[in-house]
């Protein structure tokens, strides 16, 4: 149990173009979901709270406007960067939270930006 | 703002020997501890936790500890094998701004543990 998928795996994309990652949970409902964004040889920074059914939460420092996040079912949220460009060029994770009332988070398989 | 510290950041050890990793966190709200290990471009795996109504759990030969007075937490990988080579996180719980939420992770920097053969 508590698996969940990322796609694409990975993306190349030209400057100025828009980009949409989907996680999904695939065996579990999660109200909740959280994108990271990780460099290079970096530790996970969380972007974002994607709640079902409501806007998402940005951490600061994190233009809402350039990172827009849709959490429209129990098992799916979406990640689409907009205009895009080289320095948004990074490894993107998201999470789920397995069970209620717990904060346990399994991550998917993430995926790899590269804007050119 | 909170934040969760991580040392060392590179550790080599021999096949065998005792890897320990420590963390310490700045927020005395924080009640959940998770370890994750991370291969280089796969997803974060948790490996173990800890709450902290909870001083210390043991998982095979995993085991992390928690001090919640001095606000740090350790991971101790014993007879290590070189598959434990990757990349360890910590990190914290830290509670959301709207009430009902689920708390958020702060991680830690990150150690790349090398496991010699």
């Amino acid at each position: 149990g508590a698996v969940v998928s990322q796609h694409p795996s990975w993306v190349i994309c030209k400057s100025g173009t828009s980009v949409k990652i989907e996680c999904r949970s695939l065996d579990f409902q999660a109200t909740t979901m959280f994108w990271y964004r990780q460099f290079p040889k970096q530790s996970l920074m969380l972007m974002a709270t994607s709640n079902e059914g409501s806007k998402a939460t940005y951490e600061q420092g994190v233009e809402k406007d350039k990172f827009l996040i849709n959490h429209a079912s129990l098992t799916l949220s979406t990640l689409t960067v907009t205009s895009a460009h080289p320095e948004d060029s990074s490894f993107y994770i998201c999470s789920a939270v397995y069970r209620v009332r717990t904060d346990t988070q399994y991550f998917g398989p993430g995926t790899r930006l590269t804007v050119l | 703002g909170e934040n969760v510290e991580q040392h060392p950041s590179t550790l080599s050890v021999q096949e065998g020997d005792s890897a320990v990793i420590k963390c310490t966190y700045s927020d005395s709200a924080s009640n959940y501890f998770p370890w994750y290990k991370q291969e280089l471009g796969k997803r974060p795996q948790l490996i173990i936790d800890i709450r902290s109504n909870v001083g210390e759990k043991k998982d095979q030969r995993i085991a992390v500890t928690l001090n919640k007075t001095a606000k740090h937490f350790s991971l101790h990988i014993t007879e290590t094998q070189p598959e434990d080579s990757a990349v360890y996180f910590c990190a914290a719980s830290i509670r959301p701004q709207l009430s009902g939420g689920y708390n958020k992770l702060i991680f830690g920097a990150g150690t790349r543990l090398a496991v010699h053969p």
